[in-house]
């Protein structure tokens, strides 16, 4: 399929290894975040998600991490393997709304 | 159990017709939301439907307008194309909830090409 990753920052790993995917978000009315993965000719796939009364969410093999004050989340991704080549978005919602306010992008590259 | 279903999966168009996307939510939705993604960047969103009425719009201009069915199904139509409407046209869906935020979950998208 199609690539939806073109021109967007790209994190290379080795399998095994963690991985770190930033993300800043810019309206301070957003009180829940979400991770979504797609993967090449898919749509995005709901990975983990966190409120903002919240700092940290784990998952299986995957925790979020929220800092409010510097509006940044982080998507850690553990003994990361090569099905988890994707580009991985973070989406925000606002207080009163249920839209998805999505942000650039990162590609993660798998190496076996 | 089937997930969000979308057709057609591939369109090609040129400047000035008309599309219509459709879109089948998850299984017990009851709420269609429509995102553009350009190639390279995230999802936009474009309207979202309830009760078959529009509930919410982004930033898109009339020229793109949608209906929701009784079952719940969407449509999105898109009149006059332009070469910037290019793009995977992503529906989403979710339960409209009271309680909670709800995780929208997507289809694989219509691929609109207009030459």
């Amino acid at each position: 399929g199609e690539s939806v990753g073109l021109h967007l920052p790209t994190l290379s790993v080795q399998e095994g290894d963690n991985s770190i995917i930033n993300c800043a978000y810019s309206n301070s009315a957003s009180d829940y975040f979400i991770w979504y993965k797609q993967e090449s000719g898919k749509g995005p796939q709901f990975i983990i998600d966190i409120r903002s009364n919240m700092d940290k969410r784990q998952g299986q093999r995957v925790t979020v991490l929220l800092n409010k004050t510097v509006k940044h989340l982080s998507l850690q991704i553990a003994a990361t393997q090569p099905g988890d080549s994707a580009v991985y978005f973070c989406a925000e919602i606002s207080t009163g709304y249920s839209t998805l306010t999505f942000g650039k992008g990162t590609m993660l590259l798998v190496s076996p | 159990d089937a997930g969000v279903t979308q057709s057609p999966t591939h369109l090609i168009k040129t400047r000035g017709q008309q599309v219509t996307l459709r879109c089948s939510p998850k299984s017990g939705h009851d709420t269609v939301s429509w995102y553009q993604q350009a190639l390279g960047q995230g999802p936009q969103f474009i309207f979202q439907y309830y009760e078959e009425e529009e509930r919410q719009r982004g930033n898109f201009p009339d020229r793109f307008s949608g209906h929701q069915f009784p079952n719940y199904s969407s449509e999105l139509n898109v009149n006059a194309l332009l070469l910037g409407d290019s793009a995977l046209y992503l529906c989403a869906s979710s339960l409209k909830n009271r309680v909670s935020k709800n995780i929208q979950y997507f289809g694989a998208g219509t691929r609109l090409s207009v030459l």
